[in-house]
């Protein structure tokens, strides 16, 4: 088993809609955590970071964190064409992250 | 501010050959990440740097592979020989402190394809 699951997708959905995508993990000793975006043919790149449990909120995207079920969202809010893209979560472990297997999204107008 | 660079943007070769992948960091970045994108194993973490001192290869697939930081500005990585199913995305990225602390940033990537 991964120390990160995240269902690959893809997601497709209409314009405006929420999205919610989400990892599970299974190390404890995880504090930090991240979402990554990551468009075709370009590097990842930080979206949201998360120390504490509860939520944390930027603009339409909106990171929660349960660590009692080891369980992380990513909400996004008013969705449009150009949030399509591979979203990573990414948990901290000692000095390295651990990255999820990315949630292919697609947001069609 | 610019960002990581990474080169080449694509890389070609047959199988044997030996493939060299160049970073450069972002200027001021205390920390340098060598990470291998597939479709199969998603994004992994090869090696990182500290002040161009390695901390962990534990991620280094084999002997075939090997990374240099001689500066704070430029690292390599190197696969020799390389073999087929070293075919992937490499990218680099840097911080400034350890990577829970500060994001790390990505370049765009090398491209490997070993026929």
């Amino acid at each position: 088993q991964k120390e990160v699951e995240q269902d690959p997708g893809p997601l497709s959905v209409p314009e405006g809609a929420i999205v919610s995508l989400n990892c599970t993990y299974s190390n404890s000793a995880f504090q930090y955590f991240m979402w990554y975006r990551q468009y075709s043919r370009k590097g990842p790149e930080l979206l949201m970071y998360t120390y504490s449990s509860g939520n944390k909120e930027d603009g339409r995207f909106t990171a929660q964190v349960d660590k009692s079920s080891k369980y992380i969202s990513l909400f996004i809010r008013d969705s449009q064409p150009s949030d399509s893209a591979t979203y990573l979560c990414a948990m901290r472990d000692g000095n390295k992250l651990v990255f999820g297997a990315g949630t292919i999204l697609r947001v069609k107008s | 501010d610019a960002g990581v660079i990474q080169s080449p943007r694509h890389e070609v070769t047959e199988m044997g050959q030996e493939v060299t992948l160049r970073c450069k960091p972002i200027s001021g970045h205390d920390y340098l990440f060598w990470y291998r994108q597939t479709m199969m194993r998603g994004l992994e973490l090869l090696i990182y740097f500290n002040n161009n001192v390695p901390i962990d290869d534990s991620g280094m697939p084999e002997d075939r592979f090997s990374a240099k930081m001689p500066n704070a500005s430029f690292s390599t990585l190197k696969i020799q020989p390389s073999e087929p199913r070293d075919s992937a995305v490499y990218f680099c990225a840097s911080s400034r402190q350890g990577p829970g602390n500060q994001p790390q940033h990505f370049g765009d990537g090398t491209r490997l394809s070993i026929l």
